[in-house]
């Protein structure tokens, strides 16, 4: 069974540049997650769908970030425009159902804003 | 509110010794379920274990073990036999019955010398 694939896995951008994460979860997976993972922290959830709704999205920060999951299958994650304190790694995550309690994690995208 | 506390920013030891990663947490929910996961230096997050609040008893699996006390509120990892692959940062993290929002600890960084 293929995992959760994420793509570009690094990325250097200038700050008040544009960028966009993208995420398929695994086959058939219902959930998926965005994770926000600042050096040296542990992830925080930016962004949660449940199909192609969003369940959570009270810890995204609505000015710059945005997200979307039209299909219900894969999702992208867009920051605009970017701050030096959006760097970070972005972890996708994804699970079977909703409330299930296993997060299946991608290899994330590290994000570097000069 | 949720808090997982992991005071051990960095342990390092030398192969085969046994050693320990504590995990405290916070919360007002009665049920909640308790994880560790494994972050090697390729960036994905490994599932190790799920612990419902209900279940105290201790677990192992391996090389692997876990300590779970209510009544302290902590969730301890002790690997046994270390190996320089178990290299990697541990975090714990928490998540509330029907809840979807994974609470991670800050993580501890094993170092495993040969």
């Amino acid at each position: 069974e293929a995992g959760v694939a994420q793509s570009p896995r690094y990325k250097i951008i200038e700050k008040r540049q544009s960028v966009a994460f993208w995420c398929n979860p695994i086959s058939g997976h219902a959930t998926l997650y965005w994770y926000q993972q600042i050096l040296g922290q542990g992830p925080k959830l930016l962004i949660q769908f449940q199909n192609n709704g969003v369940v959570d999205d009270s810890q995204l920060p609505k000015d710059r970030f945005s997200a979307e999951r039209l299909k219900g299958v894969d999702s992208t994650l867009k920051i605009q425009p970017a701050k030096l304190e959006d760097s970070a790694v972005y972890l996708c995550a994804s699970s079977p159902i909703l409330h299930s309690y296993e997060q299946y994690f991608g290899p994330g995208t590290r994000l570097t804003v000069t | 509110a949720q808090k997982v506390t992991q005071a051990q920013t960095e342990i390092s030891v030398v192969e085969k010794e046994d050693v320990t990663l504590d995990c405290v947490y916070e919360t007002r929910d009665t049920t909640y379920y308790l994880f560790w996961y494994k972050q090697p230096p390729s960036g994905e997050l490994v599932f190790l274990i799920r612990r419902n609040s209900f279940d105290e008893q201790n677990e192992i699996s391996g090389r692997y073990s876990w300590n779970f006390q209510k009544s302290t509120s902590s969730f301890n990892f002790t690997i046994t036999a270390s190996q320089v692959v178990d290299s990697a940062v541990y975090f714990c993290a928490l998540i509330r019955r029907a809840g979807n929002m994974l609470t991670f600890g800050g993580g501890t960084r094993l170092m495993v010398k040969p």
